[in-house]
């Protein structure tokens, strides 16, 4: 069966200060990767999707980027945080031409 | 592109009473809706979906209805219980879209 893994699972960082939260997805191949982002309360923002290694497409502009170094690893990057991008970050998965989306457990960031 | 509306934003029922979520979209294209539920802290899981080509869905307490023509699909919960308080989150994609697009959400509190 297939699993998504993030880490970590929370994280406490000063403003300006770089970031890399990853994401691996194990029993399935060619799978169609997402980055999203939650403020508290508030609904799911899409940041980043990913249909295959190296193919990285940015859903709004900001000082995060990502990457998809291997097929089932998917990267979230920043050089310098702004107090904005706390919130809680969640990576979910498709099947290669897939409708279902299946979230990881998330990470929780805080930046200070 | 997409835009999904969902109504109401809090939903506050008694133990035991039905609950009901509403979800519009605008695309016509859209063929493909699920409803994820995300409790406090959590990922958010699948609960249910369903495709244009069906009218309604059941699992155990949980239902979703679409009306395609109307371009609405709607959650139904019935005898509610204190563990179904959550976040219910509905989506709408296109078949070959990598893309769902999201509701803004419905938090459920279900009071004993």
């Amino acid at each position: 069966s297939q699993t998504i893994h993030q880490w970590p699972a929370t994280l406490v960082q000063p403003v300006g200060s770089p970031l890399s939260l990853e994401c691996t997805v194990e029993g399935t191949s060619n799978p169609n990767l997402y980055w999203y982002r939650q403020a508290a309360g508030r609904g799911l923002q899409l940041l980043f999707y990913s249909v295959g290694i190296g193919q990285i497409s940015s859903e709004v502009p900001q000082n995060l980027s990502a990457s998809r170094p291997q097929d089932r690893q998917f990267i979230l990057s920043s050089k310098k945080l702004l107090l904005s991008d706390s919130g809680f970050y969640l990576c979910a998965w498709t099947t290669w031409g897939g409708e279902t989306q299946y979230f990881g457990p998330g990470t929780r960031l805080l930046v200070l | 592109g997409e835009n999904v509306e969902q109504h109401p934003s809090t939903l506050s029922v008694q133990e035991g009473d039905s609950a009901v979520i509403k979800c519009t979209y605008s695309d016509s294209a859209s063929n493909y809706f699920p409803w994820y539920k995300q409790e406090l802290g959590k990922r958010p899981q699948l609960i249910i979906d369903i495709r244009s080509n069906v009218g309604e869905k059941k699992d155990q307490r949980i239902a979703v209805t679409l009306n395609k023509t109307a371009k609405h699909f709607s959650l139904h919960i019935t005898e509610t219980q204190p563990e179904d308080s959550a976040v219910y989150f509905c989506a709408a994609s296109t078949g070959g879209s990598y893309i769902p697009t999201f509701g803004r959400g419905t938090s459920l509190i279900v009071h004993p």
